[in-house]
């Protein structure tokens, strides 16, 4: 399979505790893009990488989350003292040089916080 | 403030049947909106893109407009089948970046 993935697909965890997602995407895609969607909402952008440079960064993403992409490949997003409002659907989508900025989402991680 | 909103927020209809999504978006500098559909608990799928200069593009029974004067677009869905039940998402691309609607949520009943 060539498409984004995303690990795990889901995650339960207690409020405090800390978690991180992983993100593959598409292997000559050099942008990423890490969205949060709530029930019943559209996805809502978080941040975006071109190769390993992180270029822009919502106000959503608060000082507890934090996103790397180390050497340009996957990416990973890492939520620190967890609270039951991050509770979500975290999407990642990749996108190639040029073209018609089309973006490839991945399946999501689920992430309940207890 | 860049904004997508799309109506109804939800819609039931029976299989074989015809809808019609709607999108209205007031996005700048506007670069191109497409049509995503998400299955439930998966990530959006790309169904249709148009830049400023299309007002129409089809993929298979889906049918997207654009009238880039009054800013809307349109997402109608011809003989409906079970497998459309899915949130059908309007997004509207300014400046590499992606605004998205709330999203139709889309129920075809048998």
């Amino acid at each position: 399979d060539t498409g984004v993935s995303q690990n795990p697909r889901h995650k339960i965890t207690k409020r405090g505790q800390n978690v991180t997602f992983r993100c593959d995407p598409i292997s000559e895609h050099n942008r990423l893009y890490w969205y949060r969607q709530t029930l019943g909402q559209g996805p809502e952008f978080l941040t975006y990488f071109q190769n390993e440079a992180q270029l822009e960064k919502s106000r959503l993403l608060s000082d507890r989350f934090s996103a790397e992409r180390p050497k340009g490949s996957f990416s990973t997003l890492e939520i620190q003292r967890t609270e039951q409002g991050d509770s979500a659907m975290y999407l990642c989508a990749s996108r190639g040089p040029g073209g018609r900025d089309e973006q490839y989402f991945g399946p999501g991680t689920r992430l309940t916080v207890t | 403030k860049n904004q997508v909103e799309q109506s109804p927020q939800s819609l039931i209809i029976l299989e074989g049947k015809n809808c019609t999504l709607q999108c209205n978006y007031t996005v700048s500098p506007f670069s191109n909106l497409r049509w995503y559909k998400q299955d439930t608990g998966r990530g959006p799928v790309s169904l249709t893109i148009m830049t400023f200069s299309e007002n129409t593009k089809s993929n298979g029974r889906y049918t997207a407009t654009l009238d880039a004067d009054t800013k809307q677009s349109s997402l109608h869905i011809t003989a409906s089948q079970l497998s459309d039940s899915a949130s059908y998402i309007c997004v509207v691309s300014a400046s590499n970046m992606l605004t998205f609607g709330g999203g139709t949520r889309l129920m075809v009943k048998p």
